[in-house]
């Protein structure tokens, strides 16, 4: 149980565009999604937290308008980069924690989405 | 505010040797610990949790940890080193209590197994 999915896995894209990045929880109910950055041989760095039918929390440095989070439903959450440059490419990963279940205190994470900006 | 410290980025041991991966960390309330394996462009995989049970933890694949409050320290060992233990470790905390559920992880080890 417990398993989030993340697509696509991969994306390469152009300067400019937007790209949407899907997070599914597969057999729970997400009631918090976060979503994460990670650079090369780094650690993941906390983008947002958003919880099912509200508005974004964004850590701080991290443009709102840029990375646009909906979670409108308590199984998805969305990423979008718009206008997407290089600077951007990174690898994403979502998280989803349920806080009516047993496993509360813990996230469950996708298997990330590697985005090129070309 | 809640910090992780992981001592050595890249750690490097026989197969067969003792795994320990240093794990130090900073909370101002009671902490929820854990350890996470990424191997390479996948996502984490938790490998156990502490949540203020049990103070020795056993997670998957042979994997154990011990939380320490006097010495602030929730290192992670394994007696035997296998060839597929070699990924990216990483320690995370996060306060206790509802609402307060962001965890903070650590700067990752390299853990490789020489054979």
């Amino acid at each position: 149980g417990a398993v989030v999915s993340q697509h696509p896995s991969r994306v390469i894209c152009k300067s400019g565009t937007s790209v949407k990045i899907e997070c599914r929880s597969l057999d729970f109910q997400a009631t918090t999604m976060f979503w994460y950055r990670q650079f090369p041989k780094q650690s993941l760095m906390l983008m947002a937290t958003s919880n099912e039918g509200s508005k974004a929390t964004y850590e701080q440095g991290v443009e709102k308008d840029k990375f646009l989070i909906n979670h409108a439903s308590l199984t998805l959450s969305t990423l979008t980069v718009t206008s997407a440059h290089p600077e951007d490419s990174s690898f994403y990963i979502c998280s989803a924690s349920d806080w009516a279940s047993p496993t509360y205190n813990e996230q469950f994470f996708g298997p990330g989405t590697r985005l090129t900006v070309l | 505010a809640q910090s992780v410290t992981q001592l050595g980025s890249h750690v490097s041991v026989s197969e067969g040797a003792l795994v320990l991966l240093r794990c130090n960390y900073s909370s101002s309330v009671p902490p929820y610990l854990f350890w996470y394996v990424q191997y390479p462009n996948q996502g984490l995989q938790l490998l156990l949790k502490y949540t203020s049970a049990a103070t020795l933890v056993k997670g998957i694949n042979g994997f154990e940890a011990e939380f320490k409050k006097s010495e602030t320290s929730f290192h992670l060992t394994k007696p035997s080193a296998h060839m597929s233990d070699a990924a990216e470790y990483f320690c995370a905390v996060r306060g206790g209590d509802f609402g307060n559920e962001k965890l903070t992880f650590g700067t990752g080890t390299r853990l490789t197994i020489i054979p």
